[in-house]
C-alpha cells in the first residue's frame, strides 16, 4: 500500500528565508509525486509533479522539489519565501490508485 | 474552463437528515474523485469513478455514504441518515487520463452536522 509521511506539523519561518518541507513516500516502484497547496477555505492546487526524468523540478510560485529515490524523500523548497505563502502543503503520491496524501504541513511567514 | 464546481459550499444540517453533495467535474475529464478532509484524518479518499464507473470505493465509511455518477458530468454524495462525526470538508476533484495524474479539485463543501 502506498503511504506519504509528512513529518513537520507546523513551520515559522520569516519572510525571505528559504523553507524545505519535507515529505517521505512508501510504494513498492517509483510512484508519481505531487505537491498541493491549500489556502483556508480554498481547495487543493497543484504546485509541481513528478512523473519520471529530471529528479529536480520547477513548479509555480518559485517552488521546486527534489526526488531522492534513496531517501524515499520529494521535499519542497523556495528560496525566499513571501508572505502570501503562508497556506498549508499537502505531499501525495500515487501508482495505479488515486491519490494518497500526507497529513499536511501548516506554514507560518513572520514578517 | 470554470474548474471542478461543487454545491452547496456550507452545509449545515440536523442529525438524522439525508445531505446530497454535488459535483460537476471539468469537461473532459474521464475521472471523478470524493475526498474528505478532517483534521484528525485528513485527507481521505472516499471513491472514485472512471468513465461514471465506480472503481474504488473502498474508502467509503459506512452504508450510510453513497455516491453516484449518472453522467460525465454530474456527481453526488449522500449521506442518510447523517451523524455529528460525518462534519468535515468534502472535496470533488477530476482528472483527465488516469487516477494516476495530477487531479483539479473543486473549493469543497462544509458540512456541519448538529
Amino acid at each position: 500500500a502506498q503511504s506519504v509521511t509528512q513529518p513537520d506539523i507546523h513551520i515559522t519561518v520569516s519572510e525571505g528565508a528559504s523553507l524545505e518541507l519535507r515529505c517521505n513516500y512508501s510504494y513498492g516502484a517509483t510512484p508519481y509525486l505531487f505537491w498541493y497547496v491549500q489556502s483556508p477555505g480554498q481547495g487543493l492546487q497543484l504546485l509541481l509533479k513528478y512523473f519520471s526524468g529530471d529528479t529536480l523540478v520547477q513548479g509555480i510560485k518559485g517552488f521546486e522539489a527534489e526526488f531522492k529515490r534513496s531517501q524515499s524523500s520529494f521535499n519542497l523548497r523556495k528560496p525566499s519565501v513571501h508572505w502570501s505563502d503562508a497556506a498549508e502543503y499537502f505531499c501525495a503520491c500515487t501508482g495505479r490508485r488515486a491519490l494518497t496524501f500526507g497529513s499536511g504541513t501548516r506554514l507560518q511567514v513572520q514578517p | 474552463d470554470a474548474g471542478v464546481i461543487q454545491s452547496p459550499r456550507h452545509e449545515v444540517t440536523e442529525m438524522g437528515q439525508e445531505v446530497t453533495l454535488r459535483c460537476k467535474p471539468i469537461s473532459g475529464h474521464d475521472y471523478l474523485f470524493w475526498y474528505r478532509q478532517t483534521m484528525m484524518r485528513g485527507l481521505e479518499l472516499l471513491i472514485y469513478f472512471n468513465n461514471n464507473v465506480p472503481i474504488d470505493d473502498s474508502g467509503m465509511p459506512e452504508d450510510r455514504f453513497s455516491a453516484k455518477m449518472p453522467n460525465a458530468s454530474f456527481s453526488t454524495l449522500k449521506i442518510q441518515p447523517s451523524e455529528p462525526r460525518d462534519s468535515a470538508v468534502y472535496f470533488c476533484a477530476s482528472s483527465l487520463t488516469g487516477a494516476s495524474t495530477e487531479a483539479f479539485f473543486g473549493q469543497g463543501t462544509r458540512l456541519t452536522v448538529v
